[in-house]
Protein backbone atom coordinates (compact mmCIF):
# COMPACT_ATOMS: atom_id res chain seq x y z
CA UNK A 1 0.00 0.00 0.00
CA UNK A 2 0.86 3.72 -0.17
CA UNK A 3 3.55 4.93 2.44
CA UNK A 4 2.43 8.25 4.60
CA UNK A 5 5.93 9.58 6.60
CA UNK A 6 6.09 12.03 9.51
CA UNK A 7 9.18 13.73 10.76
CA UNK A 8 10.17 13.93 13.44
CA UNK A 9 8.87 10.87 15.50
CA UNK A 10 9.46 12.40 18.38
CA UNK A 11 10.04 15.86 19.87
CA UNK A 12 10.82 17.65 23.16
CA UNK A 13 10.54 21.44 23.47
CA UNK A 14 10.68 24.03 26.06
CA UNK A 15 7.21 25.79 26.82
CA UNK A 16 6.47 28.59 24.36
CA UNK A 17 8.54 27.12 21.41
CA UNK A 18 7.21 26.64 18.46
CA UNK A 19 7.45 23.08 16.66
CA UNK A 20 6.93 21.89 13.04
CA UNK A 21 5.61 18.48 11.93
CA UNK A 22 6.15 17.28 8.61
CA UNK A 23 4.09 14.48 6.89
CA UNK A 24 4.98 13.64 3.07
CA UNK A 25 3.02 11.33 0.89
CA UNK A 26 5.82 9.06 -0.47
CA UNK A 27 4.51 7.19 -3.26
CA UNK A 28 1.80 8.86 -4.38
CA UNK A 29 0.20 12.94 -4.34
CA UNK A 30 -2.03 13.53 -2.06
CA UNK A 31 -4.67 16.91 -2.72
CA UNK A 32 -6.27 16.45 0.55
CA UNK A 33 -4.04 15.28 3.58
CA UNK A 34 -5.58 15.03 7.43
CA UNK A 35 -4.06 16.04 10.62
CA UNK A 36 -5.53 14.29 13.79
CA UNK A 37 -4.28 14.28 17.69
CA UNK A 38 -4.59 11.25 19.49
CA UNK A 39 -3.98 11.42 23.65
CA UNK A 40 -2.97 7.87 25.40
CA UNK A 41 -5.56 5.52 25.23
CA UNK A 42 -7.79 7.16 23.27
CA UNK A 43 -9.09 7.76 19.55
CA UNK A 44 -7.88 10.00 17.13
CA UNK A 45 -9.53 12.98 16.97
CA UNK A 46 -9.48 15.42 13.84
CA UNK A 47 -7.90 18.66 13.89
CA UNK A 48 -8.02 19.85 10.25
CA UNK A 49 -8.01 19.10 6.90
CA UNK A 50 -4.72 20.37 4.71
CA UNK A 51 -5.50 21.36 1.08
CA UNK A 52 -3.13 22.04 -1.33
CA UNK A 53 -2.97 25.55 -2.17
CA UNK A 54 -5.42 26.85 -0.23
CA UNK A 55 -6.17 27.44 3.26
CA UNK A 56 -6.71 24.31 6.02
CA UNK A 57 -10.07 23.29 7.28
CA UNK A 58 -10.16 23.53 11.05
CA UNK A 59 -12.54 21.56 13.10
CA UNK A 60 -14.48 23.04 15.99
CA UNK A 61 -12.86 24.10 19.02
CA UNK A 62 -8.96 23.66 17.64
CA UNK A 63 -7.10 27.45 17.23
CA UNK A 64 -5.95 28.09 13.62
CA UNK A 65 -3.21 30.63 15.06
CA UNK A 66 -1.79 27.53 17.57
CA UNK A 67 -1.87 25.38 14.76
CA UNK A 68 -0.63 26.17 11.98
CA UNK A 69 -0.97 23.95 8.63
CA UNK A 70 0.84 24.45 5.27
CA UNK A 71 -0.04 22.16 2.35
CA UNK A 72 2.84 23.46 0.06
CA UNK A 73 2.93 20.78 -2.87
CA UNK A 74 0.99 17.79 -3.59
CA UNK A 75 3.37 15.37 -1.04
CA UNK A 76 3.47 17.58 1.27
CA UNK A 77 2.42 18.74 4.70
CA UNK A 78 3.24 21.13 7.39
CA UNK A 79 1.84 21.73 10.82
CA UNK A 80 3.38 24.16 13.04
CA UNK A 81 2.33 23.82 16.95
CA UNK A 82 3.02 27.78 17.88
CA UNK A 83 4.19 28.76 21.18
CA UNK A 84 3.64 24.79 22.68
CA UNK A 85 2.78 24.88 26.21
CA UNK A 86 2.38 21.22 28.43
CA UNK A 87 -0.79 20.93 27.28
CA UNK A 88 0.02 20.27 23.58
CA UNK A 89 1.80 17.41 24.71
CA UNK A 90 0.16 14.63 22.79
CA UNK A 91 0.64 12.17 19.76
CA UNK A 92 -0.10 13.72 16.33
CA UNK A 93 -1.19 11.99 13.18
CA UNK A 94 -1.12 12.82 9.50
CA UNK A 95 -3.02 10.98 6.91
CA UNK A 96 -3.49 11.16 3.06
CA UNK A 97 -6.11 10.34 0.48
CA UNK A 98 -5.04 7.81 -2.18
CA UNK A 99 -7.11 8.90 -5.09
CA UNK A 100 -7.62 6.58 -7.54
CA UNK A 101 -8.39 3.65 -4.64
CA UNK A 102 -9.82 6.43 -2.17
CA UNK A 103 -7.91 4.88 0.94
CA UNK A 104 -6.86 6.98 3.41
CA UNK A 105 -3.32 5.84 4.99
CA UNK A 106 -1.92 7.06 8.39
CA UNK A 107 1.87 8.29 8.74
CA UNK A 108 3.58 6.84 11.99
CA UNK A 109 2.94 9.88 14.32
CA UNK A 110 4.99 12.66 16.41
CA UNK A 111 5.47 12.43 20.02
CA UNK A 112 5.33 15.70 21.04
CA UNK A 113 6.13 16.61 24.86
CA UNK A 114 6.29 20.12 26.28
CA UNK A 115 7.94 20.63 29.17
CA UNK B 1 -22.22 14.27 14.57
CA UNK B 2 -22.14 11.03 13.38
CA UNK B 3 -20.38 8.63 16.09
CA UNK B 4 -19.06 5.60 16.53
CA UNK B 5 -19.39 2.91 18.31
CA UNK B 6 -16.72 -0.11 19.12
CA UNK B 7 -17.29 -3.21 21.02
CA UNK B 8 -15.88 -4.43 23.40
CA UNK B 9 -13.62 -1.94 24.24
CA UNK B 10 -11.17 -4.74 25.20
CA UNK B 11 -10.52 -8.39 24.62
CA UNK B 12 -8.49 -11.10 25.71
CA UNK B 13 -8.46 -14.42 23.79
CA UNK B 14 -6.25 -17.29 23.74
CA UNK B 15 -4.18 -18.05 20.68
CA UNK B 16 -5.90 -19.60 17.86
CA UNK B 17 -9.29 -18.72 18.73
CA UNK B 18 -12.00 -16.59 17.03
CA UNK B 19 -12.67 -13.47 17.70
CA UNK B 20 -15.14 -10.24 16.81
CA UNK B 21 -15.11 -6.85 17.00
CA UNK B 22 -17.84 -4.37 15.85
CA UNK B 23 -18.61 -0.97 14.56
CA UNK B 24 -21.81 0.26 15.12
CA UNK B 25 -23.39 3.60 13.76
CA UNK B 26 -26.71 5.10 14.58
CA UNK B 27 -26.40 6.89 11.31
CA UNK B 28 -25.43 5.40 7.59
CA UNK B 29 -22.04 4.69 7.17
CA UNK B 30 -19.99 6.00 4.34
CA UNK B 31 -16.24 4.81 3.50
CA UNK B 32 -15.66 2.04 6.96
CA UNK B 33 -12.56 1.66 7.43
CA UNK B 34 -10.59 -0.52 9.73
CA UNK B 35 -7.37 0.09 10.77
CA UNK B 36 -4.97 -1.75 13.29
CA UNK B 37 -2.97 0.48 15.94
CA UNK B 38 0.15 -0.61 18.17
CA UNK B 39 0.34 1.65 20.98
CA UNK B 40 2.73 5.09 20.16
CA UNK B 41 2.50 4.07 16.63
CA UNK B 42 0.50 5.14 13.54
CA UNK B 43 -2.13 3.13 12.19
CA UNK B 44 -2.12 0.02 9.60
CA UNK B 45 -4.35 -0.24 7.05
CA UNK B 46 -6.67 -3.01 6.71
CA UNK B 47 -9.76 -2.55 5.21
CA UNK B 48 -12.47 -0.46 3.46
CA UNK B 49 -15.85 -1.39 3.05
CA UNK B 50 -18.25 1.10 0.76
CA UNK B 51 -21.07 -1.15 0.05
CA UNK B 52 -24.07 -2.58 2.22
CA UNK B 53 -23.28 -6.13 2.74
CA UNK B 54 -19.81 -6.04 1.36
CA UNK B 55 -17.18 -8.10 2.95
CA UNK B 56 -13.46 -8.16 2.26
CA UNK B 57 -10.97 -10.98 3.60
CA UNK B 58 -6.79 -10.69 4.26
CA UNK B 59 -5.20 -13.52 5.17
CA UNK B 60 -7.43 -14.31 8.60
CA UNK B 61 -8.98 -11.33 9.07
CA UNK B 62 -12.26 -10.85 7.33
CA UNK B 63 -14.37 -7.32 7.48
CA UNK B 64 -18.21 -6.98 6.81
CA UNK B 65 -20.52 -4.15 6.12
CA UNK B 66 -24.33 -5.13 6.72
CA UNK B 67 -26.91 -4.28 4.40
CA UNK B 68 -28.24 -1.17 6.29
CA UNK B 69 -24.60 0.08 6.19
CA UNK B 70 -24.61 0.98 9.83
CA UNK B 71 -22.87 -1.72 11.36
CA UNK B 72 -19.78 -3.47 10.86
CA UNK B 73 -17.84 -6.28 12.30
CA UNK B 74 -14.10 -7.42 11.98
CA UNK B 75 -13.77 -11.05 12.58
CA UNK B 76 -10.39 -12.51 13.23
CA UNK B 77 -9.89 -16.34 12.73
CA UNK B 78 -6.94 -18.74 14.85
CA UNK B 79 -5.55 -15.58 16.43
CA UNK B 80 -2.23 -15.15 16.71
CA UNK B 81 0.01 -13.13 18.94
CA UNK B 82 0.94 -10.79 15.61
CA UNK B 83 -2.40 -9.49 15.88
CA UNK B 84 -2.44 -8.37 19.11
CA UNK B 85 -2.95 -4.54 19.46
CA UNK B 86 -5.70 -1.77 18.92
CA UNK B 87 -8.72 -1.92 16.12
CA UNK B 88 -10.13 0.86 15.10
CA UNK B 89 -13.22 1.96 12.77
CA UNK B 90 -13.19 4.74 11.03
CA UNK B 91 -16.30 6.47 8.66
CA UNK B 92 -16.66 9.46 6.62
CA UNK B 93 -19.28 11.80 8.35
CA UNK B 94 -20.57 12.51 5.48
CA UNK B 95 -20.61 11.12 2.17
CA UNK B 96 -17.51 12.13 0.09
CA UNK B 97 -16.19 14.06 2.52
CA UNK B 98 -12.84 12.31 3.04
CA UNK B 99 -12.19 13.53 6.78
CA UNK B 100 -13.20 10.33 9.04
CA UNK B 101 -14.41 9.96 12.52
CA UNK B 102 -13.37 7.10 14.49
CA UNK B 103 -14.57 4.69 17.53
CA UNK B 104 -13.19 4.64 20.60
CA UNK B 105 -11.19 1.43 19.76
CA UNK B 106 -10.80 -2.38 20.98
CA UNK B 107 -7.68 -3.24 22.67
CA UNK B 108 -7.07 -6.94 21.46
CA UNK B 109 -4.63 -9.10 23.89
CA UNK B 110 -3.78 -12.16 22.79
CA UNK B 111 -2.33 -14.91 25.32
CA UNK B 112 -0.13 -17.56 24.06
Amino acid sequence: GAVVSQHPSWVICKSGTSVKIECRSLDFQATTMFWYRQFPKQSLMLMATSNEGSKATYEQGVEKDKFLINHASLTLSTLTVTSAHPEDSSFYICSARDSPIYTQYFGPGTRLTVL
Amino acid sequence: SQELEQSPQSLIVQEGKNLTINCTSSKTLYGLYWYKQKYGEGLIFLMMLQKGGEEKSHEKITAKLDEKKQQSSLHITASQPSHAGIYLCGAESIQGAQKLVFGQGTRLTINP
